[in-house]
């Protein structure tokens, strides 16, 4: 079946402009995730939501980072007046539900660039 | 709060020799922990879990994973070593109380390199 799908796959914006990055869920998951991945950091959790809700949003660096998910499917996260340490890998990830006996399923991920 | 560490940044067998990837946790309550493997330029891909039961848990590709509680540990492990094998390493722990405990924490991660 289909995995967890991501776009664009690649983005390159100039500093100060805003961004939108989407994520579609595998579908009948009810849980998703955002995490960040960059050289310095490493795997960094940002906010998961299950159903619309976020029940934990503790990992969003500054008030620049927003996330939404409607119907329960489609995700986007927002980065405005994006700055150059922004620039990282976002990936999204879903599972079945939100308990933590759940596997994560990854998508391909986001390639953010901030020049 | 939750970590995990792996104490090594890279790791290098010769293919058909057992490979072992390092992994110990800190957790309150229950650890919930997880391998994943990341190729080039791709996403996370889930290899295995330890929930609850048997401290032996068996995952994709032949990998297999021992809990040990009282060492807090979770090392990955296949008995015979191939050139596809070469990868991204990531172990995870998921555990404490709330919401908060529902996010998956990464290890740095370890590179795997199998060489012919």
């Amino acid at each position: 079946g289909a995995g967890v799908s991501q776009s664009p796959s690649n983005k390159v914006t100039e500093k100060g402009k805003d961004v939108e990055l989407r994520c579609d869920p595998i579908s009948g998951h009810t849980a998703l995730y955002w995490y960040r991945q960059s050289l310095g950091q490493g795997l960094e959790f940002l906010i998961y939501f299950q159903g619309n809700s976020a029940p934990d949003k503790s990992g969003l660096p500054s008030d620049r980072f927003s996330a939404e998910r409607t119907g329960g499917s489609v995700s986007t996260l927002t980065i405005q007046r994006t700055q150059q340490e922004d620039s990282a890998v976002y990936l999204c990830a879903s599972s079945l539900g939100q308990g933590r006996s759940y596997e994560q399923y990854f998508g391909p991920g986001t390639r953010l660039t901030v020049t | 709060a939750q970590s995990v560490a792996q104490p090594e940044d890279q790791v290098n067998v010769a293919e058909g020799n057992p490979l072992t990837v390092k992994c110990t946790y800190s957790v309150s309550g229950n650890p919930y922990l997880f391998w994943y493997v990341q190729y080039p330029n791709r996403g996370l891909q889930f290899l295995l879990k330890y929930i609850t039961g048997d401290n032996l848990v068996k995952g994709s590709y032949g990998f297999e994973a021992e809990f040990n509680k009282s060492q807090t540990s979770f090392h990955l492990k296949k008995p015979s070593a191939l050139v596809s094998d070469s990868a991204l390493y990531f172990c995870a722990v998921r555990g404490g109380v709330g919401a908060a405990g529902n996010k998956l924490t990464f290890g740095g991660g370890t590179r795997v390199l199998v060489k012919p």
